[in-house]
């Protein structure tokens, strides 16, 4: 691994599923963060990790839970998926807050 | 007024202009500004960080200004490459919150 990865690439999901989306770095980055793109409203913040036990709610956070048992991972899973959540999701780390970003290639998702 | 505001575009330019985005943040407070670049269905990098004395990096040319609140981004010699979507990102301070993104800037380089 060299980065950040997510998986699965793309994924069509019948709404009302549960579906966890991967997220892994490899940069032993304290911070990470899972986004959500949508055509017109740019990327919004859907929760956060500052350190490996702690998480924090960001702008969009509804419908989402997290959770961060390691440095490395921070899973980001919809317990009954809604079509509202189709998105591209991205996963990103630094390694302090005011740091560079650095994103993984992105999830696309699409709940029918 | 929202957080981070971007101009428009989309900015259709030919090979060789020279093009300027601009961003206007509402947090006076905020601590640090960059650009990301975003490549059609690709992740955002990090293109540049933005310092208060402006700062260059090739081609490209960032400046901020406090008082008025303003970040730009100046590409010079515009290249097909650079067709991208840009994005204006404000780091707010400390007790305020993570990166906010504006919704980005889309540039089209034409031969």
């Amino acid at each position: 691994i060299a980065g950040i990865t997510q998986a699965p690439t793309s994924q069509i999901l019948a709404a009302g599923r549960r579906m966890t989306l991967r997220c892994t770095q490899d940069m032993r980055h304290n911070a990470m963060y899972w986004y959500r793109q949508d055509l017109g409203l740019g990327l919004r913040l859907i929760h956060y990790s500052n350190t490996a036990g702690t998480t924090g709610k960001g702008e969009v956070p509804d419908g989402y839970s997290v959770s961060r048992a390691n440095t490395d991972d921070f899973p980001l899973t919809l317990a009954s998926a809604v079509p509202s959540q189709t998105s591209v999701y991205f996963c990103a780390s630094s390694g302090e807050r005011a740091n560079r970003q650095f994103f993984g290639p992105g999830t696309r998702l699409t709940v029918l | 007024r929202k957080e981070v505001e971007q101009d428009p575009g989309p900015f259709n330019v030919p090979e060789g202009a020279t093009v300027a985005f601009n961003c206007t943040y509402s947090n006076s407070a905020s601590q640090s500004f960059f650009w990301y670049r975003q490549d059609c269905r690709k992740e955002p990098k990090l293109l540049m960080s933005v310092y208060s004395s402006g700062n260059e990096d090739g081609r490209f040319t960032a400046q901020l200004n406090r008082a008025s609140q303003y970040i730009s981004l100046l590409i010079r010699d515009s290249k097909l490459s650079d067709s991208a979507t840009y994005l204006c990102v404000v780091l707010p301070p400390a007790s305020q919150g993570n990166l906010i993104f504006g919704k980005g800037t889309k540039l089209s380089v034409k031969p």
